[in-house]
């Protein structure tokens, strides 16, 4: 089993739609990473968090520490969002950063 | 943005040729790290360094072998690079590591190696 696994693998939306991709890691961690990567392009951190909740623009990323759970929420979801979203959490015990598969997203105009 | 270069972006190469892939950064960061990035398997940990001189062995080593003599750069090396060698190898840096407030990562651009 993988220490960080992400939901779902793909998902295709509506431009508009309210998108919500979440991140499952079963590691202690000191912090948690979203990242952005456009088809072909560079890898771009969104958030870094360790509790609570960050929000830039019109993302929102949340963390549960008690359940090892995070999600990504984009609302008002616009085609340039389309691209890899990349969870990664960063372990407390031995600063080993561990990455998710990714989830690649969508955006129909 | 972080400013933090990789070189070359594009290499193709024969098999049991060496290979030096360059990651320079302008930022001072402590840490440094080279990861491959491959389908279905995302992001793996090559190496990573935590200062000059001071290096480590991430998850899918073998094969490989780094070097950090100066702050700035960190050089990724394939002694004898063979097939599965073929990737895109992803250089990032951060301030610290585990620290919520200076542990985010910025990558470089990548630098995509065949080997034929």
């Amino acid at each position: 089993k993988n220490e960080v696994e992400q939901s779902p693998q793909n998902l295709t939306a509506q431009e508009g739609e309210f998108i919500t991709i979440n991140c499952s890691y079963s590691v202690g961690i000191s912090a948690l990473h979203w990242l952005q990567q456009h088809p072909g392009g560079g890898i771009v951190s969104l958030f870094m968090l360790s509790s609570g909740k960050k929000k830039h623009g019109r993302l929102i990323a949340t963390i549960n520490i008690q359940e090892k759970h995070s999600s990504l929420h984009i609302t008002a979801s616009h085609p340039r969002d389309s691209a890899v979203y990349i969870c990664a959490v960063t372990g407390r015990r031995d600063d080993k950063i561990i990455f998710g598969k990714g989830t690649r997203l969508h955006i129909l105009p | 943005d972080a400013g933090i270069t990789q070189s070359p972006r594009h290499k193709v190469t024969e098999t049991g040729t060496p290979v030096t892939l360059r990651c320079h950064q302008t930022e001072n960061h402590r840490y440094m790290y080279w990861y491959r990035q491959d389908p279905g398997h995302g992001l793996r940990l090559i190496h990573y360094s935590y200062g000059v001189k001071d290096t480590d062995k991430g998850e899918v080593s073998d094969g490989y072998s780094v070097s950090r003599s100066k702050t700035e750069d960190f050089l990724l090396t394939l002694e004898s690079a063979t097939s599965s060698q073929t990737s895109v190898y992803f250089c990032a840096i951060s301030e610290s590591s585990g620290s919520a407030t200076t542990g985010e990562l910025f990558f470089g651009e990548g630098s995509r190696l065949t080997v034929l």
